[in-house]
């Protein structure tokens, strides 16, 4: 059972405008959420976090926003640019039973900007 | 060398081999994390080592065997693998941070891993 969805497995956006990416979470236990990018044959890399004492956090062009009540989030990109096509790993973090951080992941959605 | 760095980038082994996987991290963190991500499925944690010590085995069967000499390096040992164990393996580090502060793992490139 997949803890970390996302829904739509690929996204195409015209350049300029908004690119939104959804994820749900069914962990209640989740208490920090990330954002993580990933080009061909790269590793991900860190994106954005949000702590669920919050609902939003911003940075630059990049903006995640979290719903508790719903156990959704979604990442909002504006201007979307070339560049920013990729896919996006939504990822939920909580501690283990061994005390570490674990983060599970969501499938990915795979986002084309269209020039 | 910068970054978390992985060898080999491709690995193809017959199901009676035996081969290891190489992860180095070059930032200075005292956590490493062997995933496995196989098509059109989550990114699935396999181990988690903190300070060298093994912290977490998320289940994972005894023909993937890690070994952690040192906080900068992370090998994963395979041998008798299935042709479904093919996916693409990631490593990552990060900083052992208290709770509350940014958290985030850094990853390397991956190897990916066929079995015949």
């Amino acid at each position: 059972d997949q803890q970390v969805k996302q829904n739509s497995p690929s996204l195409s956006v015209q350049e300029g405008r908004i690119s939104i990416l959804n994820c749900d979470y069914t962990n209640s236990m989740f208490d920090y959420f990330l954002w993580y990018k990933k080009y061909p044959a790269e590793g991900p890399t860190f994106l954005i976090s949000i702590s669920s004492i919050k609902d939003k956090n911003e940075d630059g062009r990049f903006t995640v926003f979290l719903n508790k009540s719903a156990k959704h989030l979604s990442l909002h990109i504006v201007p979307s640019q070339p560049g920013d096509s990729a896919v996006y790993f939504c990822a939920a973090s909580a501690i283990s039973n061994f005390g570490n951080e674990k983060l599970t992941f969501g499938t990915g959605t795979r986002l084309t900007i269209i020039p | 060398e910068t970054g978390v760095t992985q060898t080999p980038r491709h690995l193809v082994m017959g199901m009676t081999n035996k081969k290891s996987l190489k992860c180095e991290q070059h930032l200075g963190h005292n956590a490493m994390y062997w995933y496995k991500q196989s098509a059109k499925k989550p990114l699935e944690l396999m181990f988690v080592y903190n300070f060298k010590e093994q912290t977490e085995n998320n289940s994972v069967p005894s023909r993937f065997s890690p070994e952690c000499p040192n906080s900068s390096h992370l090998f994963l040992h395979l041998h008798t693998l299935q042709p479904e164990d093919s996916a693409l393996y990631l490593c990552a580090s990060s900083q052992d941070l208290p709770r509350g502060r940014e958290y985030e793992q850094y990853f390397g490139p991956g190897t990916r891993l066929t079995v015949t």
